[in-house]
């Protein structure tokens, strides 16, 4: 079964580029999640959606940041400007139900922001 | 703010030994506790997880005990092998459907 996909894997970019992370999450999965990591922060919620609706955005750092999920099978996060405090591992996950804290996650987005 | 505190920041244990991570929480808006597993360049990945009306579940050599008075539950991995060497996140999902992870834990386990 093909698990959560993410990608790029990898992405360097120089600062004030716009980035665009994607995800595609287990089919029949209903909602989905995009956290952020560092070794100083750990793992940081960013926002979640159920049935393709964000339900819970608290945790984007600002303006610069956006997601979408225009249909249950894709979603997107985007960066724009990047900034070199952006810098990080991007994960997306989802999961069947209404959060029930049983997440898949993808093998992450490595961000880099010179 | 909700809050789930991991301990320790880093562990070494002995082949064959007995690797034990802590959690705490700080209110009772919680009604599920996972554990996930993090090795390096992957993502995390759900390993064990209790109810707080269980006060100890066990899969293979993996245990989690639970407190529900003290507001604790650890992580106990028996006999630990080189490939249990990861990152261990504790995790509380509240009420409100909002997932808290701790900060994580890095196992080390000597050959």
């Amino acid at each position: 079964d093909a698990g959560v996909i993410q990608s790029p894997r990898h992405e360097v970019t120089e600062m004030g580029q716009e980035v665009t992370l994607r995800c595609k999450p287990i089919s029949g999965h209903n909602s989905l999640f995009w956290y952020r990591q560092t070794m100083m922060r750990g793992l940081e919620l960013l926002i979640y959606f159920n049935n393709n609706v964000p339900i819970d955005d608290s945790g984007m750092p600002e303006d610069r940041f956006s997601a979408k999920m225009p249909n249950a099978s894709f979603s997107t996060l985007k960066i724009q400007p990047s900034e070199p405090r952006d810098s990080a591992v991007y994960f997306c996950a989802s999961s069947f139900g209404h959060n029930t804290g049983e997440l898949f996650f993808g093998e992450g987005s490595r961000l880099t922001v010179l | 703010q909700q809050q789930v505190k991991q301990s320790p920041q880093s562990l070494i244990v002995q082949k064959g030994g007995i690797s034990i991570i802590n959690c705490a929480y700080e209110n009772t808006a919680f009604d599920y506790f996972p554990w996930y597993q993090q090795f390096p360049g992957k993502g995390p990945a759900l390993l064990i997880a209790i109810r707080p009306d269980v006060s100890e579940k066990k899969e293979g050599r993996f245990t989690i005990s639970f407190n529900k008075s003290a507001k604790q539950f650890s992580l106990h991995i028996m006999d630990s092998q080189p490939g249990d060497s990861a990152t261990y996140f504790c995790a509380a999902v509240s009420f409100s459907r909002k997932i808290i992870f701790g900060k994580g834990t890095r196992l080390h386990i000597l050959p």
